[in-house]
């Protein structure tokens, strides 16, 4: 199975800072992989697809980069909406099987 | 806009089989193009998934839980649905259904999410 691991686990920022949160994946997973986004009590949100395409209504300061193993998810300035947990998603797998990473949680320095 | 809608006991005895509703509304599961899915949240934790089915039937399931999951699909009802057996306490969780257009496109649409919580 391919496994995801996120860096930082947790980072605080504060408002208008630029944050940069890494996904490594365990072997190429080519440019199959997706951010999300999850606030406390609520379903995650899908950011990034396809590695650095920004989902319809995400706000542009959002990007991803990254192709094969390592991928990165950059918020260029924080709004305070933004602080959350943030997921990476690989769908590379044969069968379709996918996998999340454990996830990121940015909070307010 | 597509919606997704969980439904089910949010209580389920040891033992017993946990089974939910994911209703769809705002497009046809049976239009194709799409793999509806199962995805769950320990609580506090991280997310983790369970398995997908297509509007044919086809099914894909996460590896460790394959042994215990069932995942159909009704399209006369617009629904699908997932059955887990033999649960335990670490079943526990929140249970949500999600959209994939497949391939390299994420998860768009998820329902609430419904709490499961598995307990005598």
């Amino acid at each position: 199975d391919i496994q995801m691991t996120q860096s930082p686990s947790s980072l605080s920022a504060s408002v208008g800072d630029r944050v940069t949160i890494t996904c490594r994946a365990s072997q190429s997973i080519s440019s199959y992989l997706n951010w999300y986004q999850q606030k406390p009590g609520k379903a995650p949100k899908l950011l990034i697809y396809a590695a650095s395409s920004l989902q319809s209504g995400v706000p542009s300061r959002f990007s991803g980069s990254g192709s094969g193993t390592d991928f990165t998810l950059t918020i260029s300035s924080l709004q305070p909406e933004d602080f959350a947990t943030y997921y990476c998603q690989q769908s590379y797998s044969t069968l379709l099987k996918c996998s999340f990473g454990q996830g990121t949680k940015l909070e307010i320095k | 806009q597509v919606q997704l809608q969980e439904s089910g006991p949010g209580l389920v005895k040891p033992s017993q089989t946990l089974s939910l509703t994911c209703t769809v509304s705002g497009g046809s599961i049976s239009s194709g193009g799409y793999y509806w899915s199962w995805i769950r949240q320990h609580p506090g934790k991280g997310l983790e998934w369970i398995g997908y089915i297509y509007y044919s039937g086809s099914t894909y399931y996460n590896p460790s839980l394959k042994s215990r999951v069932t995942i159909s699909v009704d399209t006369s009802k617009n629904q699908f649905s997932l059955k887990l057996s033999s649960v335990t306490a670490a079943d526990t969780a929140v249970y949500y259904c999600a959209r994939a257009a497949g391939g390299n496109s994420g998860f768009d649409y998820w329902g609430q999410g419904t709490l499961v919580t598995v307990s005598s």
